[in-house]
């Protein structure tokens, strides 16, 4: 499994744009790129996957470029039920995959 | 998605005692997980619970601490044993939707006194 690295903690205020960035330098040929989220008191929720370039769904968008290094998760114009951990997990999408979840990144967001 | 309950969302047990924690998932799952959430940290697999076969363990978790029961498609149940009060933590199940796609219960509260 990739390894990787993610800011332990952010900070936003509502209304804005939060980008949070995962990098995955090992990441495979054959792997995927995939974030949870984890409200308070709640078990982790899976908001989106991709595997290169951009992704967007109803809750978020995902850029990765082309050397897949990296990618960020991009939240549009947080709300304050936007405050959350999230994990970003790399792995291959075929087949069973054990979910190996880091400290993700705490976000906060505030009024 | 699926919907998954958990019962009890929390308890306060004391040490050496057992509790049982029971998963239900709205349809039929083959790969049900288990994992534990300790506080302030992130999530770590005890074991995976296919339905008709023994759980398989991740390393530092065993059997006899975390006997895990699988009667059919729908449901599971963790018992953690001869608790400690390092046992205290947050367990939730969840079920495999697909490669790293799994679909998280609430989890429930563990404390141990």
């Amino acid at each position: 499994l990739a390894k990787t690295t993610q800011p332990i903690s952010m900070d936003s205020y509502e209304g804005q744009e939060v980008n949070i960035t995962c990098s995955h330098n090992n990441i495979a040929t054959n792997d995927y790129i995939t974030w949870y989220q984890q409200f308070p008191s709640q078990g982790p929720r899976f908001i989106i996957q991709g595997y290169k370039t951009k992704v967007t769904n109803e809750v978020a968008s995902l850029f990765i470029p082309a050397d897949r290094k990296s990618s960020t998760l991009s939240l549009p114009r947080v709300s304050l039920s936007d405050t959350a951990v999230y994990y970003c997990l790399v792995g291959p999408n075929t087949g069973f995959q054990k979910l190996v979840f880091g400290t993700g990144t705490r976000l906060l967001v505030s009024p | 998605s699926a919907v998954i309950s958990q019962k009890p969302s929390r308890d306060i047990c004391q040490r050496g005692t057992s509790l049982t924690i029971q998963c239900q998932v709205d349809s039929q799952v083959t790969m049900m997980f288990w994992y534990r959430q300790q506080p302030g940290q992130s999530l770590t697999l005890i074991a995976t619970a296919n339905q008709g076969s023994e759980a398989t363990y991740e390393s530092g978790f065993v059997i006899d601490k975390f006997p895990i029961s699988r009667p059919n498609l729908t449901f599971s149940t963790l018992t953690v044993s001869n608790m400690s009060p390092e046992d205290s933590s947050i367990y939730l199940c969840s079920v495999y939707r697909g490669p790293y796609e799994q679909y998280f219960g609430p989890g429930t509260r563990l404390t141990v006194t």
